[in-house]
């Protein structure tokens, strides 16, 4: 069955970098995109970008660009989510998500990382 | 503030048909089809609906959606106590160079 696995939650300082990793199985990863959003404790989600395993194009949100980098390698069929300068509201839950093209629905959805950030 | 609009609560007792409206704009779901998510306490969200009214394999029939000019809404019938869940739609929207948008969330009680 189609699975992403994410890592490990995190702890973070502000101003520092985290990089969460996201595995599939179950498909031809270089056949679709992986999307990245993010859940803030008790709030709403948040689409944070998009970048296809096939070629590396990415699409990321306008508020996060210069900050976030979204890579794939595909010996490994593994997504990356960088995200730097790090503040206090970059806690929450990231999430990497299965998407076709950058505009297509999200299925399915890894379990989530969660990553803090705290002095 | 999300760019989509829903309400922030709904609720029904079981077997009732519920539904959840979800307000966007020309640049979103004017112009795209909606998605509809279901998160359960503690959970990863999990697809529901997609292209505005498509079931995934497994989802039951009970789910519908539908989409009219810039609003769309998602439909339960037959409500079930597992139904209990926090539900968002989701839009492209074309302008800031393009971007994927959420509803705010709305959490269904299951009286």
């Amino acid at each position: 069955q189609v699975q992403l696995v994410q890592s490990g939650a995190e702890v973070k300082k502000p101003g520092a970098s985290v990089k969460v990793s996201c595995k599939a199985s179950g498909y031809t990863f270089t056949s679709y995109g992986i999307s990245w959003v993010r859940q803030a404790p008790g709030q709403g989600l948040e689409w944070m970008g998009w970048i296809s395993a096939y070629n590396g194009n990415t699409n990321y949100a306008q508020k996060l660009q210069g900050r976030v980098t979204m890579t794939t390698d595909t010996s490994t069929s593994t997504a990356y989510m960088e995200l730097r300068s790090l503040r206090s509201d970059d806690t929450a839950v990231y999430y990497c998500a299965r998407a076709l093209r950058y505009f297509d629905w999200a299925d399915p959805w890894g379990q989530g990382t969660l990553v803090t950030v705290s002095s | 503030q999300s760019v989509l609009t829903q309400p922030p609560s709904a609720s029904g007792t079981p077997g009732q048909r519920v539904t959840i409206s979800c307000s966007g704009s020309s640049s979103n779901i004017g112009s795209n089809t909606v998605n509809w998510y279901q998160q359960l306490p503690g959970t990863a969200p999990k697809l529901l609906i997609y292209s505005n009214n498509q079931r995934p394999s497994g989802v039951p029939d009970r789910f519908s959606g539908s989409k009219s000019g810039t609003s769309a809404s998602l439909a339960i019938s037959g409500l079930q106590s597992e139904d209990e869940a926090d539900y968002y739609c989701a839009a492209w929207d074309d302008s800031l160079n393009g971007r994927g948008v959420f509803g705010g969330g709305t959490k269904l009680t299951v009286l």
